[in-house]
């Protein structure tokens, strides 16, 4: 099965503590993107990789961090300068060729941190 | 202002009855809009996207794009329970970079 996994589902943290989030894809997509989902508002990109050993800065970047080693996968780190981490994250990829209106998402990973 | 506007809700509607959903913008560079569905606890699926002005239809699904007004709209006819969803709408604003509605959560009666 083709598709996105992201794991784990729920990840529980203490305040102060990095969290590494895991994002990987079998569907051969160049591009990849994290976002973060709060109650009542849209998806906010933190960051975006186009290409392998190449990414961007989205929107809240400030507080993450990320790479992209091979093409198959791209972990989002959240660092304790984050100030406020607890959020609904999804990873997302998509086709090259400019196709980013078709964003393919794992089941996303929820951080609480206390 | 936000670039994307869109109504929370919820809306809630019987089962059968026709759905409108809709999103306003602010930024005329816009150039695809989309339609994503996401249902409780998972990540967004994308329904329907289109490029330009008109209507775009996919079994019970239209998208409508009105672009001399700034406003898209999704329409569901025939509402099923399985519908009740949270639907986002999406707009891109460059190649790699999309910008997100907050979402309205559909809930359908049976």
């Amino acid at each position: 099965d083709g598709g996105i996994t992201q794991s784990p589902k729920y990840l529980f943290r203490k305040e102060g503590q990095n969290v590494t989030l895991s994002c990987e894809q079998n569907l051969n997509h160049d591009a990849m993107y994290w976002y973060r989902q709060d109650p009542g508002q849209g998806l906010r990109l933190i960051y975006y990789s186009q290409i392998v050993n190449d990414f961007q800065k989205g929107d809240i970047a400030e507080g993450y961090s990320v790479s992209r080693e091979k093409k198959e996968s791209f972990p989002l780190t959240v660092t304790s300068a984050q100030k406020n981490p607890t959020a609904f994250y999804l990873c997302a990829s998509s086709p090259g060729g400019g196709r980013s209106y078709e964003q393919y998402f794992g089941p996303g990973t929820r951080l609480t941190v206390t | 202002q936000k670039e994307v506007e869109q109504d929370p809700g919820p809306l809630s509607v019987p089962e059968g009855a026709i759905v409108s959903l809709n999103c306003t913008y602010s930024n005329s560079a816009f150039q695809y809009f989309m339609w994503y569905r996401q249902y409780s606890r998972k990540g967004p699926e994308l329904l329907m996207y289109t490029y330009s002005s008109g209507n775009k239809e996919d079994g019970r699904f239209t998208a409508q794009v009105d672009k001399s007004s700034k406003y898209i709209s999704l329409f569901i006819r025939d509402s099923q329970p399985s519908d009740s969803a949270t639907y986002l709408c999406a707009m891109r604003k460059s190649n790699y970079q999309l910008i997100w509605g907050a979402g309205t959560k559909l809930i359908i009666k049976p």
